[in-house]
């Protein structure tokens, strides 16, 4: 149980363009979904907390209309990388928490490279 | 300064040998969670400890949180290479039972 998935999970894109990430929580609905980044041999980084239905808590030094979240509803939330630079290449990861499921799970990651 | 520190920061071991893994703070920790991610892959949850004192096993690994709750460990029992991977402690610091401050990891590798 408590299986989230992310899609995609590469993407490779030009400078300039916006890229949207999904995570899917398939087996039980997730009241909240955290966004992470990850930079090579360092742990996670919180970026944001999303709560279904509401606005995304940002944490500090992250660019809120950089980084647009969307969690519309119990089993997805979306992460946009508008104009998208290189400096923005990352993995990004999703995670999810619900009823009954206490612990956050995490999505397989996307690996996002911007030429 | 981290607010979670790992150690050791990697770790070579002979298959069949046991390990342990650290994760302390400075802070109370209301919640503490064992994660192993694979190299460029997502994390998979292993256990979580919310009592001081309290100690859980799945497997080979036992995880255990201190009674002052602010150090927990990870052991595992006769590694396999299946065991390789980075083990990483996120913990709730805040007392919000949602936000998770995640150690440095800790890096695995299991010789035959």
């Amino acid at each position: 149980g408590a299986v989230v998935s992310q899609h995609p999970s590469w993407v490779i894109c030009k400078s300039g363009t916006s890229v949207k990430i999904e995570c899917r929580s398939l087996d039980f609905q997730a009241t909240t979904m955290f966004w992470y980044r990850q930079f090579p041999k360092q742990s996670l980084m919180l970026m944001a907390t999303s709560n279904e239905g509401s606005k995304a808590t940002y944490e500090q030094g992250v660019e809120k209309d950089k980084f647009l979240i969307n969690h519309a509803s119990l089993t997805l939330s979306t992460l946009t990388v508008t104009s998208a630079h290189p400096e923005d290449s990352s993995f990004y990861i999703c995670s999810a928490q619900g009823q009954g499921v206490l612990a956050q799970h995490f999505g397989d990651g996307t690996r996002l490279s911007i030429l | 300064s981290q607010e979670l520190e790992q150690s050791p920061q990697s770790l070579i071991v002979q298959e069949g040998k046991n390990l342990t893994i650290n994760c302390t703070s400075s802070k109370t920790l209301y919640g503490l969670y064992w994660y192993k991610q694979k190299y460029g892959e997502g994390l998979i949850f292993l256990m979580m400890l919310q009592k001081g004192g309290e100690e859980k096993s799945h497997e080979k690994i036992t995880a255990k949180l201190d009674e002052k709750k602010q150090q927990s460990s990870l052991h595992i029992t006769a590694s396999q290479p299946s065991h390789a991977g980075i083990y990483l402690c996120g913990a709730d610091i805040a007392g919000t039972a949602s936000k998770l401050t995640f150690g440095t990891g800790t890096r695995l590798q299991v010789t035959l």
